[in-house]
C-alpha cells in the first residue's frame, strides 16, 4: 500500500524559504522508473506542477519556477524534500507530493496535501 | 494561464454522457500519448482516472474513458452519477524542457 504525506510550516513570511518534506511508504525511490513529484494548488485555482525527482536522481523543474526550487531525496529515510526560496503571497497554496510513474508519466498516488499560507 | 485548455465547466443529468476536452499543442498532447486525467472532489487530493490517454487504473469505473485526436485529448463519462460531480484536470508530458503541464480544470455539475 503506497502512502505519502506532506509536512512543513503552515505559515511563512514573504521572502522566506519554504521547506516541505514528503514522507512515503509502500515503494522505494531506488526502484527503476519511480519518481516523486510536487504539485501545488492555490485556493480555488488549478493544479500546477512544480518539480520531479527520479530514482536515478534525475531532477526536473517547472521552467517558470526553476530558479526558486530545489528537490532532493533521502532514499534511506523514504523522504523527498522541496525547497522554494523567496516566498510571496501568491505562493499561498495547498502543496501535494505524489508518486510518479516515470515510464508512462502519471501521478498515481497523492498525499493529502498541506496548506501553506504566505503572509507577514 | 494554464498550458492545456479545458472548458471551465460542463454539466449533465444523471444517466447522460459528457465529454471534457483538453487542448494542447504539438509540443505536448499532440506529440505524446502520455495524457492523464484526475478527478478532484472539494477538499480532497486528486485521483488518477485515466493514464496514457485511454487506460484506466484498477478500481476506476469503466464509465470513464479517454481518447485523443491531434492536439486535443478528451475524457468521457457515461451514465453520469451524482458522485461524478467534481473538478477534472488533464495533464500531459511536454518534452524534456517543460516536462509536465496541467490543464486549467473543468468543474462537472450533475444536474
Amino acid at each position: 500500500q503506497i502512502t505519502l504525506k506532506e509536512s512543513g510550516p503552515t505559515l511563512v513570511k514573504p521572502t522566506q524559504t519554504l521547506t516541505l518534506t514528503c514522507t512515503f511508504s509502500g515503494f522505494s525511490l531506488s526502484t527503476s522508473g519511480v519518481g516523486v513529484g510536487w504539485i501545488r494548488q492555490p485556493p480555488g485555482k488549478a493544479l500546477e506542477w512544480l518539480a520531479l525527482i527520479y530514482w536515478n536522481d534525475d531532477k526536473r523543474y517547472s521552467p517558470s519556477l526553476k530558479s526558486r526550487l530545489t528537490i532532493t531525496k533521502d532514499t534511506s529515510k523514504n523522504q523527498v524534500v522541496l525547497t522554494m526560496t523567496n516566498m510571496d503571497p501568491v505562493d499561498t497554496a495547498t502543496y501535494y507530493c505524489a508518486h510518479h510513474n516515470g515510464r508512462t508519466f502519471y501521478f498515481d498516488y497523492w498525499g493529502q496535501g498541506t496548506l501553506v499560507t504566505v503572509s507577514s | 494561464q494554464s498550458a492545456l485548455t479545458q472548458p471551465a465547466s460542463v454539466s449533465g443529468s444523471p444517466g447522460q454522457s459528457i465529454t471534457i476536452s483538453c487542448t494542447g499543442t504539438s509540443s505536448d498532447v499532440g506529440s505524446y500519448n502520455l495524457v492523464s486525467w484526475y478527478q478532484q472532489h472539494p477538499g480532497k487530493a486528486p485521483k488518477l482516472m485515466i493514464y496514457e490517454g485511454s487506460k484506466r487504473p484498477s478500481g476506476v469505473s469503466n464509465r470513464f474513458s479517454g481518447s485523443k485526436s491531434g492536439n486535443t485529448a478528451s475524457l468521457t463519462i457515461s451514465g453520469l452519477q451524482a458522485e461524478d460531480e467534481a473538478d477534472y484536470y488533464c495533464c500531459s508530458y511536454a518534452g524534456s524542457s517543460t516536462n509536465v503541464v496541467f490543464g486549467g480544470g473543468t468543474k462537472l455539475t450533475v444536474l
